[in-house]
């Protein structure tokens, strides 16, 4: 079975400048999840989708992030204007469902550096 | 405020050396606790969920289990193959996202 597909691996960009990272969530995954994780610490949820609706983004810096998962497969995470701090490695993650007894699963993640 | 605890915050162990991992929670109604191994440059792999107090689960040389308000990861004669670092997570019933603790990097030494 094929595991959750992110890319690219690795962006480095300028302050101010735009990017996007795009996900494939596992065949038949309803729910995909966007995280966020600065070194030395964990993943942080940035936006939870079921299906193509957003289910938590309580956390995702509306003012310059966004997220959209067109057809309820694919994903793409962007950042518009990019700031320093925005430099983390980005994960995508999959599940079943939205449950407990639903393991999430992560892709290799992106690693972003904002110069 | 849902919160979760790990430490030590690194651990480096001989070859063998048997030791325990910490996870510490505070969440309003438990829905699952999670354990996973992030290797560098890769992204979190799944290892156990725990449920409710008093569960255990094992894997190989590792083996979890949960109290109320803290659950451990132990490590039982390591090898130099279990360097990594250990993830734990839970999953509260009000919110249903993962809060994640900031991890224990285990280093084994042959």
């Amino acid at each position: 079975e094929a595991g959750v597909a992110q890319s690219p691996r690795y962006k480095i960009i300028e302050k101010r400048q735009s990017v996007a990272f795009w996900c494939n969530p596992i065949s038949g995954h309803a729910t995909l999840y966007w995280y966020q994780q600065i070194l030395g610490q964990g993943p942080k949820l940035l936006i939870q989708f079921q299906n193509n609706g957003v289910v938590d983004d309580s956390q995702l810096p509306k003012d310059r992030f966004s997220a959209e998962r067109l057809k309820g497969v694919d994903s793409t995470l962007k950042i518009q204007p990019a700031k320093l701090e925005d430099s983390a490695v980005y994960l995508c993650a999959s599940s079943f469902g939205p449950s407990a007894t639903d393991t999430q699963y992560f892709g290799p993640g992106t690693r972003l550096t904002v110069l | 405020e849902d919160q979760v605890t790990q430490s030590p915050e690194a651990l480096r162990l001989q070859e063998g050396e048997s030791s325990s991992l910490n996870c510490s929670y505070t969440v309003s109604g438990l829905r699952g606790l999670f354990w996973y191994r992030q290797d560098p440059g890769k992204g979190p792999e799944f290892l156990f969920t725990l449920y409710s107090a008093g569960e255990e689960k094992e894997k190989e040389r590792l083996k979890a289990t949960l109290t109320k308000k803290e659950s451990f990861l132990h490590i039982t004669a390591p090898k130099p193959e279990d360097s990594a670092t250990y993830l734990c997570a839970v999953q509260a019933s009000n919110t249903g996202k993962l809060i994640f603790g900031q991890g224990t990097t285990l280093q084994v030494k042959p």
